[in-house]
């Protein structure tokens, strides 16, 4: 079964600083997209970044980026230049390109930003 | 461009009672797909319709249902509501097109059983 695992509960970073998420996945697929979104206290789950596995090149949007390591089955996000608008729970999420659009989910990462 | 729709937002419903939920896709997205998320479980996949076909299933009882419309509009049934069905549920509608992939999220239904 492919599985997604964050392993930090909760992380804090100060504003305008750097912070970096982890997240690790199980698969024996070579083809898959791997997704982090962001979920506000709204609950609005917001699409952040994208990479596709085959795709060496990491992906950025702005100020996030992604480190993508296939071999080590591990896909982190750095948000750089803190914004208190950041503070949110964080979710990795994998996609095989076999599996339509059911997404496996982490358990969460709660980013606290402090001023 | 319209995003990802969901009626109700909020809902609170009885235990036995059932409930269906609305998710309207973003334009020209075929695929919607509903998940649970819960404290204590996260979120979880329940099914994805695409062109009017379920493509996906979960591991949820059969008292969870759905459907997909011509116009790609789906709904969700949950019959018989326990105690444990109070969640937010979740749409999301996707594309995938020339090894690029695309899905958003509505806002949710937030759904008390009491």
């Amino acid at each position: 079964a492919q599985t997604v695992t964050q392993s930090q509960p909760e992380m804090s970073v100060q504003e305008a600083e750097t912070v970096t998420l982890s997240c690790t996945y199980d698969t024996s697929e070579s083809d898959y997209y791997l997704f982090w979104y962001k979920q506000p206290p709204s609950r609005q789950m917001i699409l952040v970044i994208r990479q596709e596995a085959y795709k060496q090149q990491n992906a950025t949007e702005n100020r996030f980026s992604v480190n993508f390591q296939k071999a080590a089955k591990s896909f982190s996000l750095k948000i750089s230049d803190s914004q208190l608008g950041d503070a949110a729970m964080y979710f990795c999420a994998y996609l095989p390109e076999t599996s339509g659009s059911r997404l496996t989910f982490g358990e969460g990462t709660q980013l606290t930003v402090n001023p | 461009k319209a995003g990802v729709t969901q009626t109700p937002r909020y809902l609170i419903k009885t235990r036995g009672q059932q409930v269906t939920l609305s998710c309207s896709p973003i334009s020209g997205h075929r695929s919607v797909s509903w998940y649970q998320q819960t404290p204590g479980q996260g979120l979880q996949f329940l099914f994805e319709y695409f062109s009017e076909t379920q493509r996906n299933k979960g591991n949820f009882p059969g008292r969870f249902s759905g459907r997909q419309f011509s116009n790609s509009r789906s709904e969700m049934n949950v019959s018989t509501l326990e105690l444990g069905d109070s969640a937010l549920y979740l749409c999301a509608s996707s594309r995938h097109r020339q090894g690029a992939y695309e899905q958003y999220f509505g806002p949710g239904t937030r759904l008390t059983v009491t």
